[in-house]
């Protein structure tokens, strides 16, 4: 049973260019949520997505969008980059079940922006 | 401000040493993970706790969820080098689908 996959592992971007990345979900798993994590700080909340639809999005800027397909795979695009937007961009994949909210994390995407 | 405040934030002990980490909160969570993450890599999760005053135990590891839900904590017994790593507690924004994670608890076990 594959955990959640990431693609792809590294990227390298300049400011202002377009980025795509994408996450398979563990196999049973309907929600992804994306996270962007900067080097010594914990993960930040990006979006939840469930059901094909954005559900909760946290504090991030409009240049950050998402997709979910019906595959339940997903997708994070980043316009416009910054060099700010340099980091560790991570996906889970969760069954929320009542309390129970446990997100599975994949491996990460480093995105450094030039 | 931070909704999960952890506890120290970095911990240097040596091999053998007991240890406790601190993930306290002033709202009420419906129920916390604890992750560990090793650099470069993704969160893996440790544990879930979800009724207050719950203890749960995975191997050398206790964790403890406060009777009130707001707060929780870390135990590890008789650390090793193998327990390095950033600590996190997280959980969902209460009344909303928001996961949040604390500021993390950065542990280097020396031999």
């Amino acid at each position: 049973d594959a955990g959640v996959t990431q693609s792809p592992t590294h990227l390298i971007k300049t400011r202002g260019q377009q980025v795509t990345l994408r996450c398979s979900p563990k196999s049973g798993h309907d929600t992804v949520s994306w996270y962007q994590q900067a080097l010594g700080q914990g993960p930040q909340f990006i979006f939840q997505y469930y059901e094909e639809e954005e559900r909760q999005r946290g504090n991030f800027p409009d240049r950050f969008s998402g997709h979910q397909f019906p595959n339940y795979s997903s997708e994070l695009n980043v316009n416009a980059l910054l060099l700010g937007d340099s980091a560790l961009y991570l996906c889970a994949s969760s069954f929320i079940a009542g309390d129970i909210n446990e997100q599975f994390f994949g491996p990460g995407t480093r995105l450094t922006v030039l | 401000t931070q909704l999960l405040e952890q506890s120290p934030q970095f911990l240097s002990i040596q091999e053998g040493e007991n240890l406790t980490v601190y993930c306290n909160s002033s709202s009420v969570f419906s129920s916390l993970q604890w992750y560990r993450q090793e650099p470069g890599e993704g969160p893996v999760l440790l544990v879930t706790v979800v009724t207050g005053g719950e203890v749960k135990k995975l191997k050398r590891l206790t964790f403890q969820f406060g009777d009130a839900r707001k707060d929780s904590s870390l135990h590890i017994t008789a650390a090793q080098p193998g327990d390095t790593g950033l600590y996190l507690c997280a959980g969902p924004r209460p009344g909303t689908y928001k996961y949040i994670f604390g500021t993390g608890t950065r542990l280097k076990v020396l031999a």
